[in-house]
């Protein structure tokens, strides 16, 4: 039982390249989140998904997009890579009630 | 618009005290609040949750409380230990907003042999 997991780990990108960040979970869980984190403003979700084939904005979507393809994997986008998406991005997943959150390790990105 | 707050940004204290952490939220129509600790280059690990029916809650050594009505949650950490040394965020689900939470920025604690 693994969790959350989340690939890749680090990634150093060029301003416009693009990529997709991988998240999938083994919990059985309905509900998929991804968050940033940056220094000084915590954790802010981007984007989320209640249950497979939905998707809904969070508080900061603009620049990315995100691909729910089936309960276990949720999937985030940067199409045009920008400096301002340097960040630390965590994947999270949930259940019901009580809903706690669980968290994959991060994966840490760098736009140059 | 629901704001998290938690202070200190900071704290240090001895090993064997015994200490509480502050989270303040604007909004009192929460869902849940839960307590996370984050260590250096990891993900989030969830302590405890408190339902906005609950007054508190115990894991071990660490015990949570929440107040609705005057905006605050405590988490107390007994007899505290180097290995309690993270940050540590609190975060609110708003009632009507699926499971989106609301994060404060944490309070980093280090406790000295």
């Amino acid at each position: 039982n693994a969790g959350v997991t989340q690939t890749p780990k680090f990634q150093v990108l060029k301003t416009g390249q693009s990529m997709t960040l991988q998240c999938a979970q083994d919990m059985n869980h309905n509900s998929m989140y991804w968050y940033r984190q940056d220094p000084g403003m915590g954790l802010r979700l981007i984007y989320y998904s209640a249950s497979e084939g939905t998707t809904d904005k969070g508080e900061v979507p603009n620049g990315y997009n995100v691909s729910r393809l089936n309960k276990r994997e949720f999937s985030l986008r940067l199409e045009s890579a920008a400096p301002s998406q340097t960040s630390v991005y965590f994947c999270a997943s949930s259940e019901g009630v009580p809903d706690t959150q669980y968290f994959g390790p991060g994966t840490r990105l760098t736009v140059l | 618009k629901q704001e998290v707050t938690q202070i200190p940004a900071a704290l240090s204290v001895p090993e064997g005290e015994n200490l509480v952490l502050n989270c303040s939220f604007t909004d009192s129509a929460i869902y849940n609040l839960q307590w996370f600790r984050q260590d250096p280059g990891k993900g989030l690990t969830s302590l405890l949750l408190i339902q906005s029916s609950q007054r508190e809650q115990t894991s071990g050594r660490l015990n949570a409380s929440l107040d609705k009505s005057s905006g605050r949650s405590t988490l107390y950490i007994a007899a505290s230990q180097p290995g309690d040394s993270a940050t540590y965020l609190c975060a609110v689900r708003r009632g009507n907003q699926g499971g989106k939470l609301i994060f404060g920025q944490g309070t980093e604690l280090s406790v000295k042999p």
